[in-house]
């Protein structure tokens, strides 16, 4: 059973555009949604993260807008870099601090 | 600094043999994780451990296994049994008060 549905698998941006990536998950007993960035061969890096008792937050150009009802949320990239192309998951933490990710979305950015 | 070492961060496997990768943390977290990656598939979860001397399988542990004898090391072995191990592993780690990961760099394992 798949918890957490990412979208797109894929994702093509010109530099200084808006590139934006979903996820959806099922079980409302999570209270951490947190983004990775993974660049290759390296590990993934904490990106940005919301409780869910906001409904979006901001930092620079990253920002998390989340929809408790819909039990969606979405990370935005505003003007859009070469140096953002890489690897973006989310994941959702449940009871025991254990994290569930989504599959992955390859962002790349085109000077 | 605090964070979590992996090593190798290369290792060739002939096919039959156990290989065992290292994971350490000095971040004082007191759950672990091991995670393989593979194109296209994401984080699949092999094995976490959340106290010393604890560990519980996670969604593909066939042909793994691991200990956690100390609470800053939680070795992986990768056992003759796994039938595709060629993959990027990853190690992280977490406390209740930590929320997100932190991982390793990880290692990237071929076997030949």
């Amino acid at each position: 059973q798949q918890q957490v549905k990412q979208s797109p698998q894929s994702l093509i941006v010109q530099k200084g555009g808006i590139s934006i990536i979903n996820c959806a998950y099922e079980n409302t007993a999570f209270d951490y949604f947190p983004w990775y960035q993974q660049f290759p061969g390296k590990g993934p890096a904490l990106l940005i993260a919301i409780r869910p008792d906001v409904s979006e937050k901001k930092e620079g150009r990253f920002t998390i807008s989340f929809n408790k009802s819909a039990k969606q949320f979405s990370l935005h990239i505003m003007d859009s870099q070469p140096g953002d192309s890489a690897t973006y998951f989310c994941a959702v933490r449940g009871s025991n601090y254990k994290l569930t990710f989504g599959k992955g979305t390859l962002l790349t950015v085109n000077p | 600094d605090g964070g979590i070492t992996q090593s190798p961060k290369y290792l060739f496997r002939k096919e039959g043999q156990n290989v065992t990768l290292s994971c350490e943390q000095n971040l004082n977290h007191d759950a672990m994780y091991w995670y393989r990656q593979d194109p296209g598939q994401g984080l699949r979860l092999i094995y976490y451990s959340q106290i010393v001397n604890d560990f519980q399988k996670g969604d593909i542990a066939e042909g793994y296994s691991v200990s956690r004898e100390k609470k800053e090391s939680f070795p992986l072995t990768v056992t003759s049994a796994q039938k595709n191990p060629t993959a990027f592993y990853l190690c992280a780690s977490n406390n209740d008060r930590a929320y997100g990961y932190t991982f390793g760099s990880g290692t990237r394992l071929t076997v030949v």
